[in-house]
């Protein structure tokens, strides 16, 4: 499976403030989920990000929240803007490649983010 | 969204003893995939079922597609205290190339 490389691994913010994360990937992938997992909480998948269009986001996710990039196929960024203490929480990104049909997906280690 | 049923929610057991855990869906699923997650780190992939009936083992884990395809299980035998995280199943909907669906997670504690 592909090297997934998530920076930064944690940070601390505070209210109001905006953070990117940024996904390095050590081969060429089609798709990149962007996942956030709340304190206690399972995946939940906040948007699906190809190279050369908009991201797709989920019901409950919006782009002016949560803008994604993907200038090219190893890499993409998630910014969290505008923060809140509620957007404490781990997000992941996990790469896809199109025609691997339902494989498993991998993740890195993920950004955990608090926001005071 | 679609939901996975996870359970137990949480296991506090004995070094040695076996572990069972499992997820059901009201929505037929066409791969199961097993995760667990250490603290500070992310899912890490422990076993993946393609075909309803399916049994894999994974060293002492073993896991199973339900015949019904809304089911699946995983078995821990002879627990060890590095076996403590927490572990979610995940599942692809039948209907087409669909996201990833994730259980709520199993948080299981091993005493020495």
């Amino acid at each position: 499976s592909a090297v997934i490389s998530q920076k930064p691994s944690r940070d601390i913010c505070q209210r109001g403030t905006s953070l990117t994360i940024q996904c390095q990937v050590d081969s060429q992938v089609t798709m990149m989920f962007w996942y956030r997992q709340q304190p206690g909480q399972s995946l939940t998948l906040i948007a699906t990000a190809n190279q050369g269009s908009e991201a797709t986001y989920e019901s409950g996710f919006v782009i002016d929240k949560f803008p994604i990039s993907r200038p090219n196929l190893t890499f993409s960024t998630l910014t969290v803007s505008n923060m809140s203490p509620e957007d404490s929480s781990i997000y992941l990104c996990s790469p896809k490649t199109c025609g691997q049909g339902n494989s498993p997906l991998h993740f890195g280690n993920g950004t955990r983010l608090t926001v005071t | 969204g679609q939901q996975l049923n996870q359970s137990p929610q949480s296991m506090f057991i004995q070094e040695g003893e076996d572990v069972s855990m499992n997820c059901t869906s009201s929505s037929i699923f066409n791969t199961w995939l097993w995760y667990k997650q250490d603290p500070g780190e992310g899912p890490v992939l422990l076993i993946a079922l393609y075909k309803a009936g399916e049994l894999t083992s994974n060293g002492r884990l073993t896991a199973q597609f339900g015949i019904t395809r809304k089911d699946s299980f995983l078995n821990i035998s002879a627990s060890i205290p590095s076996d403590v995280g927490i572990y979610f199943c995940a599942g692809h909907l039948l209907s087409g190339n669909t996201p990833l669906v994730f259980g709520k997670g199993t948080r299981l504690s091993v005493i020495a």
